[in-house]
């Protein structure tokens, strides 16, 4: 089966540099991505990595690491709204393909 | 576009009561699934669909039906409803083959007592 392994909290000021991690097991994979959520909010798509290496969009960068099993998800310049929830998820080679399984994710605190 | 709508945002029911709630796309994404969110317990995959007239279990499909008639709706029925299903349901969808970009919808937050 899958799992996926990520701090459940993590808090930082205002304008630093937050790194969340991301462990699994899957026994199919086909990429890792990242997904954030507002309390009371719909989980919304921030990054996808299908290959080794970094992947920069705006503030947030996210990283794979395949033969580690390893990714992270790298929020620079933090802000006051980026407070919130970050999953990774596995997108594995069952359901052709299009299955997420997520992590229990980490909650981001960021204070002033 | 209106994206991945669902009804009703808020259910309360009792123990024995059935009830479906509603997801309807107009993407014209292939894939549709469903999750429910418990706190500490991040998203499970309850069932998906990756066509119409094409459906599969997930993590947790017990006491959960759903079917795809249409490419647009992915209906998910609670047959007989436990307190343990008390949770907030996300439907969400993509189109196949590109399946790493999931549009969630606003989410059901579904009490049962």
């Amino acid at each position: 089966g899958q799992s996926l392994e990520q701090p459940s909290e993590v808090t930082a000021v205002e304008g630093a540099i937050v790194q969340i991690n991301c462990t699994y097991q899957t026994s199919g994979f086909y990429g890792l991505s990242w997904y954030q959520q507002h309390d009371g909010g719909a989980p919304t798509f921030l990054s996808y990595n299908a290959l080794d290496g970094l992947e920069e969009t705006g503030r947030f960068s996210s990283f794979l690491s395949r033969s580690d099993s390893y990714g992270y998800l790298l929020l620079q310049e933090l802000q006051m709204k980026d407070s919130a929830s970050y999953f990774c998820a596995v997108r594995d080679t069952r359901g052709g393909g299009n299955k997420l399984t997520f992590g229990t994710g980490t909650q981001l605190k960021v204070e002033l | 576009n209106a994206g991945v709508t669902q009804t009703p945002k808020f259910q309360v029911l009792k123990t024995g009561q059935s009830m479906t709630l509603q997801c309807a796309q107009d993407m014209n994404h292939e894939y549709m699934s469903w999750y429910r969110q418990d706190p500490g317990m991040g998203l499970r995959l309850i069932h998906y669909s990756v066509g119409a007239g094409i459906t599969d279990q997930g993590e947790v499909p017990n006491g959960y039906n759903v079917s795809r008639s249409t490419t647009e709706d992915f209906p998910l029925r609670l047959l007989s409803a436990a307190p343990s299903q008390t949770s907030v349901y996300f439907c969400a969808s993509s189109y196949s083959g590109q399946g790493v970009t999931l549009h969630f919808g606003n989410g059901t937050r579904l009490t049962v007592t």
